[in-house]
């Protein structure tokens, strides 16, 4: 049973369009949430984090908002760039329990 | 600072065999956790080690095991290889073990024959 789901596996926008990535969790007891971007052939690479204390975190072009109520976390990059195209994959954590779980990932597309 | 490395990149091995992987965190962090890449599965998360000590292990068969040195470099076993174990391996690596943002390597590319 999945307990991160990210419900799109694609997703195309514009560039310097808003893109916004959504990833659904099961487990309330979850304390920290975040998202890793991931080109072919590498690593995923941190992006940003958000504890479950707080509903939103900005860096730069990128925010993640949290709404626990819903268990509903997403990301929105703005303006979306050719750079940004890759998978992102939304991942949660909870003190010393596993490591990450991770969602499948979402291909997001900027198109020109 | 360097990042977290892996080696090797790419490994064909047969059905039967073992592999042994290797991975170097970023200097100063103490944790390492490797994670199994698959199409079907996603990520997924193999086991954490943190000052030498299994920390935590996921939901994986005892074919697969680890070990971390005093120097904070870890290496991950696989033995009697099957098909299915074909995945990207990755390690990450944090100061501590607990809630902090975690910094992947590359990653291996292993491919079962």
């Amino acid at each position: 049973d999945q307990q991160v789901k990210q419900n799109s596996p694609s997703l195309s926008v514009q560039e310097g369009r808003i893109s916004i990535l959504n990833c659904d969790y099961t487990n309330s007891m979850f304390d920290y949430f975040l998202w890793y971007k991931k080109y072919p052939a590498e690593g995923p690479t941190f992006l940003i984090s958000i504890s479950s204390i707080k509903d939103k975190n900005e860096d730069g072009r990128f925010t993640v908002f949290l709404n626990k109520s819903a268990k509903h976390l997403s990301l929105h990059i703005v303006p979306s760039q050719p750079g940004d195209s890759a998978v992102y994959f939304c991942a949660v954590l909870w003190g010393g329990a596993d490591g990450l779980t991770f969602g499948k990932g979402t291909h997001l597309i900027i198109q020109p | 600072k360097a990042g977290v490395t892996q080696t090797p990149r790419y490994l064909i091995k047969t059905r039967g065999q073992q592999v042994t992987l290797s991975c170097s965190p970023i200097s100063g962090h103490r944790s390492v956790s490797w994670y199994q890449q698959t199409p079907g599965q996603g990520l997924q998360f193999l086991f954490e080690y943190f000052s030498e000590t299994q920390r935590n292990k996921g939901n994986f068969p005892g074919r697969f095991s680890g070990r971390q040195f005093s120097n904070s470099r870890s290496e991950m076993n696989v033995s009697t290889l099957e098909l299915g174990d074909s995945a990207l391996y990755l390690c990450a690596s944090r100061p501590t073990s607990g809630i902090e943002t975690q910094y992947f390597g590359p990653g291996t590319r292993l491919l079962v024959l």
